[in-house]
């Protein structure tokens, strides 16, 4: 079974924190993803990677980054965090043209 | 820019009936998936429809895909409590795998 795993499931930090969430895959997927999900708007793409040390901006990237420095993971930073960044972040991975597989999520709440 | 919606968005409907969840987007795709998601979990791949005519069963659940259409339907046969969930389509962009996924459905199944 793929596994993929978040850092943490729930973290609380302050405005104008930097923030690293943190996912590993251990299925050797090429690609993964980071979303948000906001009660009534859906998953919504941040950044995606296809291959290690290869990003992709993905709908709504402001005030986030990435870094995929190995196969296996790929993080997501907050530079400074905002109340606006409030949500659940969820990791996910694939292989191509196949499902994506989901993280348990990470509820950052942001102060 | 790809648009992808749900309707309905709220279903509750009883136990033993059949209902249908239709997923509609706005631009070509040929491939669409199909993923659930149980109240505070993360979301877990139901279906994945790779083409045109494309028909995928699993247990009471039955998804398909009209590409001419750009419509994809999720039919539940005789529903039972177990099916409660968050029911989300997501399509397929056509390039890094990058999904646009719909607002969700909230299925709620009453004894």
């Amino acid at each position: 079974d793929v596994k993929v795993t978040q850092s943490s499931r729930y973290l609380v930090k302050r405005t104008g924190e930097k923030v690293f969430l943190e996912c590993v895959q251990d299925m050797d997927h090429e690609n993964m993803f980071w979303y948000r999900q906001d009660p009534g708007l859906g998953l919504r793409l941040i950044y995606f990677s296809y291959d290690v040390k290869m990003k992709e901006k993905g709908d709504i990237p402001e005030g986030y980054s990435v870094s995929r420095e190995k196969k296996e993971r790929f993080s997501l930073i907050l530079e400074s965090a905002s109340t606006n960044q409030t949500s659940m972040y969820l990791c996910a991975s694939s292989l191509s043209h196949k499902a994506q597989y989901f993280g348990p999520g990470t509820r950052l709440t942001v102060l | 820019e790809l648009k992808v919606e749900q309707n309905p968005l709220f279903l509750s409907m009883q136990e033993g009936k059949n209902y249908t969840i239709y997923c509609n987007y706005s631009t070509t795709s040929d491939r669409l998936y199909w993923y659930r998601q149980d109240p505070g979990k993360s979301l877990e791949s139901l279906f994945v429809l790779l083409s045109n005519g494309a028909v995928k069963q699993e247990g009471r659940l039955m998804a398909s895909l009209d590409t001419k259409a750009r419509l994809s339907t999720l039919h539940i046969t005789a529903a039972v409590h177990d099916l409660s969930a968050t029911y989300f389509c997501a399509v397929d962009r056509g390039f890094y795998e990058k999904l646009t996924f719909g607002t969700g459905t909230r299925l709620t199944i009453i004894p």
